[in-house]
């Protein structure tokens, strides 16, 4: 069965950009749609974004200025870029499979901005 | 943005119960909406999509209904492994947004 796993760092500081992997295990990463989501602490989950295996994007208008999800098949895995944060950007971030219906989630991957 | 508006946000039951968790979208979303269930630590899991189907693998004491702006997510005996938060979650158009949550606790 499919299994995802986020990786990166734990804590960044303001004003530079987030970058997570997420690495696809037991199937292929060229057959599905892939979503990135987050979880602030004490908060609702936000919706970042997806890629198409071949590569096409949608992202939250709230955040698509600074986002840019990348695809490397040949290597299963999936990527997330987050430009300028801010401390509002800690969260856990989770990967996922599916473009609207998320099945199934990484365990997430706490990422602290602070100076 | 379609705002998804969860109730109640918290809960207290006991194992054997039956649980009522409504989901309101801001406006129509057909059948456009997923429930998910997340425990401390552990993976968001999906139980219901498309307002209504059960995921394979998932037992049918879990059961979603509705359509249009109100939906209902039910548990129709609730073990211990139950207790967790759920979500609702929108794909009508983007951005999709999910409801607030709804934590379930042990009474």
């Amino acid at each position: 069965q499919v299994q995802l796993q986020e990786s990166g760092p734990g804590l960044i500081r303001p004003s530079e950009t987030l970058s997570l992997t997420c690495a696809v295990s037991g199937g292929s990463i060229d057959s599905s749609s892939w979503s990135w989501i987050r979880q602030p602490p004490g908060k609702g989950l936000e919706w970042i974004g997806y890629i198409y295996y071949n590569g096409g994007t949608n992202y939250n208008p709230s955040l698509k200025s600074r986002v840019t999800i990348l695809i490397d098949t040949s290597k299963n895995f999936f990527s997330l870029k987050l430009s300028s944060v801010t401390a509002a950007d800690t969260a856990v971030y989770f990967c996922a499979r599916g473009g609207y219906i998320f099945d199934p989630w990484g365990q997430g991957t706490l990422v602290t901005v602070s100076s | 943005d379609i705002q998804m508006t969860q109730s109640p946000s918290s809960l207290s039951a006991s194992v054997g119960d039956r649980v009522t968790i409504t989901c309101q979208a801001s406006q129509d979303i057909s059948n456009s909406l997923n429930w998910y269930q997340r425990k401390p630590g552990k993976a968001p899991k999906l139980l219901i999509y498309d307002a209504s189907n059960l995921e394979t693998g998932v037992p049918s004491r879990f059961s979603g209904s509705g359509s249009g702006t109100d939906f209902v997510f039910t548990i129709s005996s609730l073990q211990p492994e139950d207790f967790a938060t759920y979500y609702c979650q929108h794909y009508n158009n983007f951005p999709y947004t999910f409801g607030q949550g709804t934590k379930l606790e042990i009474k």
